[in-house]
């Protein structure tokens, strides 16, 4: 069973315009932690914002902010005023309590319009 | 404060060749884990090194080996390479004792001819 969905293969956005993109998650285990990554032509995974499961507030880091829905699991990232610089995939992930490795979403491709 | 590097960057091998792909880890991190990115898709884990010990496998055949060293860093060697091998290799790592996020090497790009 697909641990983490997004099911939004590419996005388009207008600089300056905010963006959301989605993630769902599937898991049995009370304590869990939430991620994205970002991941631009180059190669490298940059780590973007982190959520536990346990956390009562969303997390922010700058212009990214993560809506976290326990209930519903999701975790969608929110890209604000977005930057041609933010044109990248984005990759959702999940570490589970007693799972000490990744999974990983299959990404959404973001493009950033002038 | 180095992050986690990796080598080589590139590497071309054929099919029935045996490679091995390098990373040192972030300083401070004693956990290096490898992924399998191919083209278009998301990371696939492979394996998680700690403690010189191979801690958790994902769905790779026994061609797929690892190693931890003392100093935290780790290799990934793969036997009788198939085509389906090319993928981009990502190493992270992070601290074992926290559940801070882990932080990506640039990856081995390896192509199979």
């Amino acid at each position: 069973a697909q641990k983490i969905t997004q099911t939004q293969p590419g996005m388009f956005v207008q600089e300056k315009e905010a963006v959301t993109l989605d993630c769902t998650y599937d898991t049995s285990d009370p304590s869990y932690g939430l991620f994205w990554y970002k991941q631009p032509s180059s190669g490298e995974m940059i780590f973007l914002i982190y959520q536990g499961s346990y956390d009562q507030q969303n997390a922010t880091e700058g212009r990214y902010s993560l809506n976290f829905q326990k209930a519903r699991k999701s975790a969608n990232l929110v890209i604000s005023a977005s930057q041609l610089g933010d044109s990248a995939m984005y990759f959702c992930a999940m570490r589970e309590m007693y799972g000490q490795n990744f999974v990983f979403g299959p990404g959404t491709r973001l493009s950033v319009l002038p | 404060d180095a992050g986690v590097t990796q080598s080589p960057t590139h590497l071309i091998k054929t099919r029935g060749q045996q490679v091995t792909l390098r990373c040192s880890p972030k300083s401070g991190h004693d956990t290096v884990s490898w992924y399998q990115q191919a083209l278009g898709q998301g990371p696939q884990f492979i394996f998680q090194y700690y403690e010189e010990e191979e801690r958790q496998r994902g769905n790779f055949p026994d061609r797929f080996s690892g190693h931890q060293f003392p100093n935290y860093s780790s290799e990934l060697n793969v036997n009788a390479l198939l085509l389906g091998d090319s993928a981009l290799y990502l190493c992270a790592s992070r601290s074992w004792q926290t559940n801070q996020p882990q932080h990506f090497g640039d990856g081995t790009r390896l192509s199979i001819l």
